[in-house]
């Protein structure tokens, strides 16, 4: 069964350092999801792209939070600089997207960070 | 805003047993509801979806039922097995918004 894949799968930082997480979503997915999911509670989105293109990223702390699709496949997840409350779980999800609004998403393991 | 909450934060059952998680969800828009399942250091699991325009949807060994009037929604699970412990996440969706994801409630099979 296909896979979302994501890495690396634990990242250890310090504050203020820059971090990256990448993830392949499900081939042929055309909608790919960012969430964050703090201990305990569940994910959050961050941001969501259709293709090459943001479609929302209303709660991306965009001071500090990038995320790119370029080539509307791969995509990549990036914290400059990284803050204590960052620490958490970073999880890629995928779905076939267009007119699937209402078809399950696919994560992968996620990224677990810590920053100290 | 739209919640999504669980009634018990931990279910405990014996290996056997049937298991009946629970949740409760806020937004009357929603249209269609997933029950993930998601182990210690994994990524959320898909179960079972349901769409608002049904009231009961089975797979296998789980059962999903919804309950619009009450904004209600259970997951069943039958004969619960050790592999089923985990954290099971409702999450509810309206047309093309997000999917907002409940706190979760962690199942323990006791053997």
């Amino acid at each position: 069964e296909a896979e979302v894949a994501q890495s690396p799968r634990y990242k250890i930082t310090e504050k203020s350092q820059a971090v990256a997480f990448w993830c392949d979503p499900i081939s042929g997915h055309a909608t790919l999801y960012w969430y964050r999911q703090i201990l305990g509670q569940g994910p959050e989105l961050l941001v969501q792209f259709q293709d090459e293109s943001v479609v929302d990223d209303s709660q991306l702390p965009k001071d500090r939070f990038s995320a790119e699709r370029l080539k509307g496949v791969d995509s990549t997840l990036k914290i400059q600089p990284a803050e204590l409350g960052d620490s958490a779980m970073y999880l890629c999800a995928s779905s076939p997207g267009g007119d699937g609004w209402s078809s399950p998403l696919h994560f992968g393991n996620g990224t677990r960070l810590t920053v100290t | 805003g739209e919640s999504v909450g669980l009634h018990l934060p931990t279910l405990s059952v014996q290996e056997g047993d049937n298991s009946i998680i629970n949740c409760a969800y806020s937004n009357s828009a929603s249209d269609y509801f997933i029950w993930y399942k998601q182990e210690s250091g994994k990524g959320p699991q898909f179960i079972i979806d349901i769409r608002s325009n049904m009231d009961k949807r089975q797979g296998q060994r789980v059962t999903v039922l919804l309950n619009k009037t009450v904004k209600h929604l259970s997951l069943q699970i039958a004969a619960t097995q050790p592999g089923d412990s985990a954290v099971y996440f409702c999450a509810e969706k309206s047309g093309a918004n997000n999917l907002f994801f409940g706190t979760g409630t962690r199942l323990t099979v006791i053997p």
